[in-house]
């Protein structure tokens, strides 16, 4: 199995507060991404990174912020949460730029 | 607006028999991928087709890209129930990430 860790794998949260979701990786991986997954719509990109400190919005970006210190942990921020956030969120990485490898997802549910 | 659609949504069969889903755009892209998600985990990459009309088999999958890089197939030989799953197409605009694109997907149920 490729090395990529998500945390927490499930989360509840209420409204208005701020979250941050980590992907750890050990592959030592270019490329991160962060996905979220609803029913009907597929995955979705939130934000992805080409490098430390590189980063850029994907197409659902409105909530979202991400950092990348260091080559192997990508974190995710909800500023502050809302029931519309409530969804499963991927990481994944990749070496080329083609997507090889996600992570197990969080649960995420904002009441 | 989905860039990639996939049909049919939902698939129900017996083990033993063969099956096709499809992934269809409007969009020309430069390679897609098949993954497979089980309930609970990430997706996982079956294949990845880059050139119109190349074929690729995985023991009793078979994966089409169309001629026009617009459309693609995944068939099933002799469904085993370790076949059930989400399975997901997506397209790559380009050689980067941000340009991918997934699927709605297809849920495939083998039943014994």
């Amino acid at each position: 199995d490729a090395g990529i860790t998500q945390s927490p794998r499930h989360k509840v949260t209420e409204t208005g507060t701020p979250v941050t979701l980590r992907c750890h990786q050990t592959e030592n991986h270019r490329y991160m991404y962060w996905y979220r997954q609803d029913p009907g719509h597929g995955l979705r990109l939130i934000h992805y990174s080409y490098g430390v400190k590189d980063t850029d919005k994907g197409e659902v970006s409105d909530g979202y912020s991400v950092s990348r210190s260091k080559t192997e942990d990508f974190l995710l921020t909800l500023e502050s949460a809302t029931s519309s956030q409530t969804s499963v969120y991927f990481c994944a990485i990749s070496e080329t730029g083609m997507i090889a490898f996600f992570g197990q997802g969080t649960r995420l549910t904002v009441v | 607006t989905q860039l990639l659609e996939q049909s049919p949504q939902f698939l129900s069969i017996q083990e033993g028999e063969n099956l096709t889903v499809y992934c269809n755009s409007s969009s020309v892209f430069s390679s897609l991928q098949w993954y497979r998600q089980e309930p609970g985990e990430g997706p996982v990459l079956l294949v990845t087709v880059v050139t119109g009309g190349e074929v690729k088999k995985l023991k009793r999958l078979t994966f089409q890209f169309g001629d026009a890089r617009k459309d693609s197939s995944l068939h099933i030989t002799a469904a085993q129930t370790g076949d059930t799953g989400l399975y997901l197409c997506a397209g790559a605009r380009d050689n980067y990430g941000q340009n991918f694109v997934f699927g709605p997907g297809t849920r495939l149920s083998v039943l014994p």
